[in-house]
């Protein structure tokens, strides 16, 4: 079975220093890879998603995701922090017919002033 | 513009009543799915429709029932055999990417907040 794990709870870092969220996933062939955010009450937005191909993904609001395959690893990144990105993010796996998505238990970021 | 809209935004419900969330889409997705959120566990799936007058149950199902009676709406209630209803609920909706053949892409309703008193 497909699963998700976000190791990190809870991550707390100052604005314009660089983030990274740690997403490991489990399944039998390269799945289907996603990043979502949501804000405090609110949905979720996708961030970006892999299908295939490049395994460095661009994303919106200059978040980016490289797929490591060796160490089934999917970690988002972004090179400098602002405060409006304060949220909970959310890493998902969909199997190779794009569907069953697994969510995993999320990481909430904090940003400092 | 297109979107997923849920309503109510918050709901409180007495002990042993049942209560419908609503959501409907006007993306002309043909799946849609309901996800219940609880601290700290993610998103679980409770069912999902990928056409009208068809549904089918996700992992925690007990408690729950849709209907799917036109692609645009996809009603859920909550039962009060539903033990611990209190969480959020988040509807979405879905189309084949149509770059990536056979990857969806799932889009979020903005949620909404049960309560039980």
């Amino acid at each position: 079975a497909q699963s998700v794990t976000q190791p990190d709870i809870h991550i707390t870092v100052s604005e314009g220093a660089s983030l990274e969220l740690r997403c490991n996933y489990s399944y039998g062939a390269t799945p289907y890879l996603f990043w979502y955010v949501q804000s405090p009450g609110q949905g979720l937005q996708l961030l970006l998603k892999y299908f295939s191909g490049d395994t460095l993904v661009q994303g919106i609001k200059g978040f980016e995701a490289e797929l490591k395959r060796s160490q089934s690893s999917f970690n988002l990144r972004k090179p400098s922090v602002h405060w409006s990105d304060a949220a909970e993010y959310f890493c998902a796996v969909a199997d190779n017919y794009g569907q069953n998505f697994v969510f995993g238990p999320g990481t909430r970021l904090s940003v400092l002033p | 513009d297109g979107g997923i809209t849920q309503s109510p935004k918050y709901l409180f419900r007495k002990e042993g009543q049942n209560v419908t969330l609503s959501c409907e889409q006007n993306l002309n997705h043909d799946a849609m799915y309901w996800y219940r959120q609880d601290p700290g566990q993610g998103l679980r799936l409770i069912y999902y429709s990928q056409i009208v007058n068809d549904f089918q149950k996700g992992d925690i199902a007990e408690g729950y029932s849709v209907s799917r009676e036109k692609k645009e709406s996809f009603p859920l209630t909550v039962t009060s055999a539903q033990k611990n209803p209190t969480a959020f609920y988040l509807c979405a909706s879905s189309i084949r990417d149509r770059v990536e053949s056979g990857a969806n892409v799932l889009t979020f309703g903005a949620g909404s907040r049960l309560t039980v008193l």
